[in-house]
């Protein structure tokens, strides 16, 4: 298996632009994640799904920022209108179901944003 | 609340040195715990793990051991190289919720 695949790697743009990143998961794994990583904040949790479906979004930073999962093998973070303080890596994960919850995470290379 | 604190980083050793990366987490119920690396420009990957009370996982040498008494799983390694210089990251899982520690930076001189 390829491992969980992101796109692009890196995205530079300029304030107020819209950026959409990109995850395929690995086949067979029914959760996925979205996390943001910067210096100050670490590792942040920003959505799940499960199966396809939103499960937990609490971590989502405002309502500029959007997620969606239309089939098992894709995924869209969305960010409209972007700031510069929304720039750092956005990783993906996916994970098989255990025992009913989550055991272990397999992390794509992540997309390192910058907002100019 | 599940929590998981990890010692602040960074550490800097020299090579072939002793290294232990203290780690303490706070649960309710019996949570599986995991170390995770991150390589440089990378994302983070399972290093090792361990699902139940005195369990020990390891992996390339590293070895953490599940402490029910003194709630701990932490990191450790006989002979450290440069190529192991990332940053770790302690974490538990329980259920759908997995709670990362804020990862410890490890910097491996020759």
């Amino acid at each position: 298996d390829a491992g969980v695949i992101q796109s692009p790697r890196h995205e530079v743009t300029e304030m107020g632009q819209e950026v959409t990143l990109r995850c395929k998961p690995i086949s067979g794994h029914d959760y996925l994640f979205w996390y943001r990583q910067t210096m100050m904040r670490g590792l942040e949790l920003l959505i799940y799904f499960n199966n396809n479906v939103p499960i937990d979004d609490s971590g989502m930073p405002e309502d500029r920022f959007s997620a969606k999962m239309p089939n098992a093998s894709f995924s869209t973070l969305k960010i409209q209108p972007s700031e510069p303080r929304d720039s750092a890596v956005y990783f993906c994960a996916s994970s098989p179901p255990y025992r009913g919850g989550v055991e272990k995470l397999f992390f794509g290379s992540g997309t390192q944003l910058s907002v100019l | 609340g599940n929590s998981v604190t990890q010692m602040e980083g960074p550490v800097t050793l020299s090579e072939e040195a002793f290294l232990t990366i203290n780690c303490t987490y706070t649960a309710t119920g019996y949570p599986s715990l995991f170390w995770y690396v991150q390589y440089p420009g990378e994302g983070l990957q399972l290093l090792l793990k361990a699902t139940k009370a005195d369990d020990k996982g390891s992996n390339k040498g590293f070895e953490a051991t599940y402490r029910k008494e003194t709630t701990s799983f932490h990191l450790e390694k006989g002979s450290v190289q440069v190529s192991d210089s990332a940053v770790y990251f302690c974490a538990l899982t329980f259920n759908y919720q997995l709670i990362w520690g804020a990862g410890t930076k490890l910097i491996i001189k020759p």
